[in-house]
């Protein structure tokens, strides 16, 4: 089974590029990369889905070197509404979710 | 409009109860999802349903037993409840059954499960 692990924090301030990366040693050929992010009391949401190399939407960028054991979300001049918990999923199974904390 | 309902939002009940969580989806996907959020913020996924198809995380207790009366919902059902369910339960929906795809997932708002 793959196991996905993330760090358990961060903390950023406003207008800062930030990098949270996830682990995924055990991903399967066939296994796309998927992060969600969540407010609290609130369902997780999609934020962007990758295979290899790079994916950039109008949110995030999503980092994915050649072996594919790893992957980093790039969230770019991040403001105080981006403080949420942040997950990578692969293989149907979320990471351990890290908490993105933005300060002024 | 909301894409994926819950209901309730927010459920309190006794031990060795019997519970049901509802969910809607009005997205046209063919699978549905339920998951658990424990207080420390794990994600688990209990179940995918698909087509008929049933996904079971064999880590998940009989006692839980998806039941869907047709493609846009998927009930959760709790027998005999115990202290460690609670948690925050999870409805979720996408257009397919595999994640080895462009498979993007929408999350209901969650029920808060108290059992005392």
């Amino acid at each position: 089974l793959a196991k996905t692990t993330q760090p358990i924090s961060m903390d950023s301030y406003e207008g800062q590029e930030v990098n949270i990366t996830c682990s995924h040693n055990n991903i399967a050929t066939n296994d796309y990369i998927t992060w969600y992010q969540q407010f609290p009391s609130q369902g997780p949401r999609f934020i962007i889905q990758g295979y290899k190399t790079k994916v950039t939407n109008e949110v995030a960028s999503l980092f994915i070197p050649a072996d594919r054991k790893s992957s980093t979300l790039s969230l770019p001049r991040v403001s105080l509404s981006d403080t949420a918990v942040y997950y990578c999923l692969v293989a149907g199974i979320f990471g351990t979710g890290t908490r993105l904390q933005v300060f002024p | 409009d909301t894409a994926v309902s819950q209901t309730p939002k927010y459920l309190v009940t006794q031990m060795g109860n019997d519970k049901s969580i509802k969910c809607e989806q009005n997205l046209g996907h063919d699978t549905m999802y339920w998951y658990k959020q424990d207080s420390k913020k794990f994600l688990k996924i209990m179940f995918s349903y698909n087509n008929k198809e049933l996904i079971i995380n064999e880590t998940v207790p009989n006692r839980f037993s998806p039941k869907s009366p047709d493609k846009a919902h998927l009930n959760l059902h709790i027998n005999s409840l115990e202290l460690g369910d609670s948690a925050v339960y999870f409805c979720a929906s996408s257009p397919s059954a595999s994640d080895r795809e462009w498979n993007e997932q929408f999350f209901g708002p969650g029920t808060r499960l108290t059992v005392l």
